[in-house]
C-alpha cells in the first residue's frame, strides 16, 4: 500500500520569504500522479500544483514549485514571495492507479507579517 | 457556479441516529469519492464510485453505505451513529482521463453528541 509522509507538522515563515513543505512517499507503482492541496481555515481543499511521475521537469505554477526526485520518492513544495494569504494545512496527496488519493498528515504553515 | 456541493455543511445529532450526507456535482465528472477528516487532519478515502458503481471500498464500518443514484450524485448514508463518526466528510469528483485533478466539495462537520 502507499504511504506519504509530511515530516513537519508546522512552519513558519516571514511575508515576502520562501518556504519548502517536505513529503515522501512509497510505492511500487512506476506511473503516478503527485499533488498538493491547501486548507485553509474555511476548510475547502484547493489544489495548488500537480505532477505527473513520468515528466521529469518540475512543475511551477506562479509562487509555487515542486521539487521532484522520482529516486528518493520525494515532492517539496516551494513557496516563494510568501503571502499572508497563504497561510493554511497543506497536504501532500499520491494517486494511486486505482484513482483513490492517499494523503499526508498535512503541515500548518504559518505567514509571520 | 458550485462545480462540487455537499448538504449540509453542518450536522449535529445523537449517537444512534441514522443521517444522510448528500452530494452533488455539475462538471460532468463520471467518479465521485467521500474522504473523512479526523480531528487530527488526516484526510482518508472510504469510497469511490465511477459511473454509479462502487470502485473503491476502503475498510469502513457497514453503518457506512454510499448510494450514487446517478453520476452526479453520490450520497453517504450513516447508520447507528458513533461518537467517532465525529469527522469533517468531503466528496470530490473526478473525470477519467490523464490527470484526474479530484474537485472537492466543502465538506460536512459530522458532531454526533
Amino acid at each position: 500500500a502507499q504511504t506519504v509522509t509530511q515530516s513537519q507538522p508546522e512552519m513558519s515563515v516571514q511575508e515576502a520569504e520562501t518556504v519548502t513543505l517536505s513529503c515522501t512517499y512509497d510505492t511500487s507503482e512506476s506511473d503516478y500522479y503527485l499533488f498538493w492541496y491547501k486548507q485553509p481555515p474555511s476548510r475547502q481543499m484547493i489544489l495548488v500544483i500537480r505532477q505527473e511521475a513520468y515528466k521529469q521537469q518540475n512543475a511551477t505554477e506562479n509562487r509555487f514549485s515542486v521539487n521532484f526526485q522520482k529516486a528518493a520518492k520525494s515532492f517539496s513544495l516551494k513557496i516563494s514571495d510568501s503571502q499572508l494569504g497563504d497561510a493554511a494545512m497543506y497536504f501532500c496527496a499520491y494517486r494511486s492507479a486505482r484513482g483513490k488519493l492517499v494523503f499526508g498528515q498535512g503541515t500548518r504553515l504559518t505567514i509571520n507579517p | 457556479d458550485t462545480a462540487v456541493s455537499q448538504t449540509p455543511k453542518y450536522l449535529v445529532t445523537q449517537m444512534g441516529n441514522d443521517k444522510s450526507i448528500k452530494c452533488e456535482q455539475n462538471l460532468g465528472h463520471d467518479t465521485m469519492y467521500w474522504y473523512k477528516q479526523d480531528s487530527k487532519k488526516f484526510l482518508k478515502i472510504m469510497f469511490s464510485y465511477n459511473n454509479k458503481e462502487l470502485i473503491i471500498n476502503e475498510t469502513v464500518p457497514n453503518r457506512f453505505s454510499p448510494k450514487s443514484p446517478d453520476k452526479a450524485h453520490l450520497n453517504l448514508h450513516i447508520n447507528s451513529l458513533e461518537l467517532g463518526d465525529s469527522a469533517v466528510y468531503f466528496c470530490a469528483s473526478s473525470q477519467a482521463g490523464e490527470i484526474e485533478e479530484q474537485f472537492f466539495g466543502p465538506g460536512t462537520r459530522l458532531t454526533v453528541l
